[in-house]
C-alpha cells in the first residue's frame, strides 16, 4: 500500500509565524502535490513537483512556498501565516509512469489565530 | 478557465436505496475522471476512475459513466449503506496533461440514512 505521511495532523499558529507542512511518501513516486481544502470550494492545487528540485505553481501559489530537496519530502512553507490560510492541507503523490492515480495523504488542519 | 461542477452539494438517500452524484467539465482534453471518497478526519481516497476511451465503468456497487459529448460524468453507488456516507468528490484531468494535475469538483456530502 503506499503511505502519504504528513505528520502534524493539527496545528495552531500565530498570524505572521513561518509554518512549515511536512510530507513523506514511502513509494519514490516522482510527483508531488499541495492541495488547500475548503468547505464548498473543493481542493485546489497550490504547488506541484516532478522531480527533486522541481516545481511549478498551481492555482493558488500566493502565500505558500515548497521545498523538495529529496524524492520522498515535499514540505509546504508559508512565510508568514494569515488566519485567510486557517485550512485543511492535504498532501498527494503520483508515480511518474503512465496511470494517473493520486494517493493523498491524511491532511493537515492549519488553524491561525 | 477550467473548472468541474459537481452537485448536488448534499444528498440524503434510505440505507438501499440508489445515489447519484453528476459531474460536468469544461476542458474537452480532459482524458482521466477519477472519484474520491472522503471519511470523517481522513485524506480522500480514490473509489474509482475512468478514461475517456470508455463510456463505463462498474465495480461491485459502484458504476461511474461518462459522456464526452456533453462533457459529464457521474457517479451511481446502489444499495446505498450506512458506510457510504462520506464527502465524495469528482475530478478531471487539465488537459491530457500526464503530470496528474486534476481539477476537483466542489464535493458533494452523502448521507445515508439506516
Amino acid at each position: 500500500d503506499v503511505k502519504v505521511t504528513q505528520s502534524s495532523r493539527y496545528l495552531v499558529k500565530r498570524t505572521g509565524e513561518k509554518v512549515f507542512l511536512e510530507c513523506v511518501q514511502d513509494m519514490d513516486h516522482e510527483n508531488m502535490f499541495w492541495y488547500r481544502q475548503d468547505p464548498g470550494l473543493g481542493l485546489r492545487l497550490i504547488y506541484f513537483s516532478y522531480d527533486v528540485k522541481m516545481k511549478e505553481k498551481g492555482d493558488i501559489p500566493e502565500g505558500y512556498g515548497v521545498s523538495r530537496e529529496k524524492k520522498e519530502r515535499f514540505s509546504l512553507i508559508l512565510e508568514s501565516a494569515s488566519t485567510n490560510q486557517t485550512s485543511m492541507y492535504l498532501c498527494a503523490t503520483r508515480p511518474g509512469q503512465p496511470g494517473n492515480t493520486i494517493y493523498f495523504g491524511e491532511g493537515s488542519w492549519l488553524t491561525v489565530v | 478557465g477550467e473548472n468541474v461542477e459537481q452537485h448536488p452539494s448534499t444528498l440524503s438517500v434510505q440505507e438501499g436505496d440508489s445515489a447519484v452524484i453528476k459531474c460536468t467539465y469544461s476542458d474537452s482534453a480532459s482524458n482521466y475522471f477519477p472519484w474520491y471518497k472522503q471519511e470523517l478526519g481522513k485524506g480522500p481516497q480514490l473509489i474509482i476512475d475512468i478514461r475517456s476511451n470508455v463510456g463505463e465503468k462498474k465495480d461491485q456497487r459502484i458504476a461511474v459513466t461518462l459522456n464526452k459529448t456533453a462533457k459529464h460524468f457521474s457517479l451511481h453507488i446502489t444499495e446505498t449503506q450506512p458506510e457510504d456516507s462520506a464527502v465524495y468528490f469528482c475530478a478531471a484531468t487539465r488537459g491530457s496533461s500526464n503530470t496528474g494535475k486534476l481539477i476537483f469538483g466542489q464535493g458533494t456530502t452523502l448521507q445515508v440514512k439506516p
